[in-house]
């Protein structure tokens, strides 16, 4: 079993929708978690932590659900700019482990 | 402040042949990561460094490939002989240590023929 699992999409949704993507993990003792952004043929580069009580930046909201142990990302009011994939990535203490990716093509 | 710099950005070479990637992290970051990215995956870790420490190379397959960071400043990754399997790009990425936050560099694109 993978340490990290993201449905691969894609996802295609039209400008100011709003979408939401899941993660599971499989190591409960996880200890930190954080959503990257990666642009096509571009480096990975943090988009937000994710912190246990959830947590906001703008349109963007993070979620951490430690019982069920799945992490989510939701965006709202999606913009043109938000194209690209997105990385789940957590922290086991000893090593950190990347999801897949979930690809995101805003439509306008 | 400069960010991760890597070379070269491309190389392509033929099977059998070894190969070179350097790395120079961000001033002041101790920890330093080596991963590989495959075409729809997310990286995965080759080695990680705190200074000129290796403290996980579980992940790197000793017979063909090795790093090194002498000074603890920047890092060499090596390939030899390479193998078509190891098309990918090679990520470098450094951090102040622990769950801090990597950064990562542009990448190597590595094409064996």
């Amino acid at each position: 079993r993978k340490e990290v699992e993201q449905d691969p999409g894609p996802f295609n949704v039209p400008e100011g929708a709003t979408v939401a993507f899941n993660c599971t993990y499989s190591n409960s003792a996880s200890q930190s978690f954080f959503w990257y952004r990666q642009d096509c043929r571009k480096e990975p580069k943090l988009l937000m932590s994710v912190y246990s009580s959830g947590n906001e930046d703008g349109r963007f909201t993070a979620q951490l659900n430690r019982a069920s142990q799945y992490i989510s990302l939701l965006i709202r009011d999606s913009k043109l700019s938000d194209s690209a994939t997105y990385l789940c990535v957590v922290d086991t203490g000893n090593q950190f482990y990347f999801g897949t990716g979930t690809s995101l093509t805003v439509i306008p | 402040e400069a960010g991760v710099v890597q070379s070269p950005r491309y190389k392509i070479i033929e099977k059998k042949q070894p190969v070179a990637f350097w790395c120079n992290p961000i001033s002041g970051h101790n920890t330093l990561y080596w991963y590989l990215q495959n075409l729809g995956q997310g990286p995965e870790l080759l080695i990680r460094y705190e200074n000129e420490e290796a403290v996980d190379d579980s992940q790197l397959p000793k017979d063909r490939f090795s790093a090194e960071r002498l000074k603890g400043v920047d890092s060499t990754l090596k390939i030899q002989p390479a193998e078509l399997g190891d098309s990918a790009v090679y990520l470098c990425a450094s951090s102040r240590g622990g769950t801090d936050t990597q950064y990562f560099g542009p990448g190597t694109r590595l094409t064996v023929l």
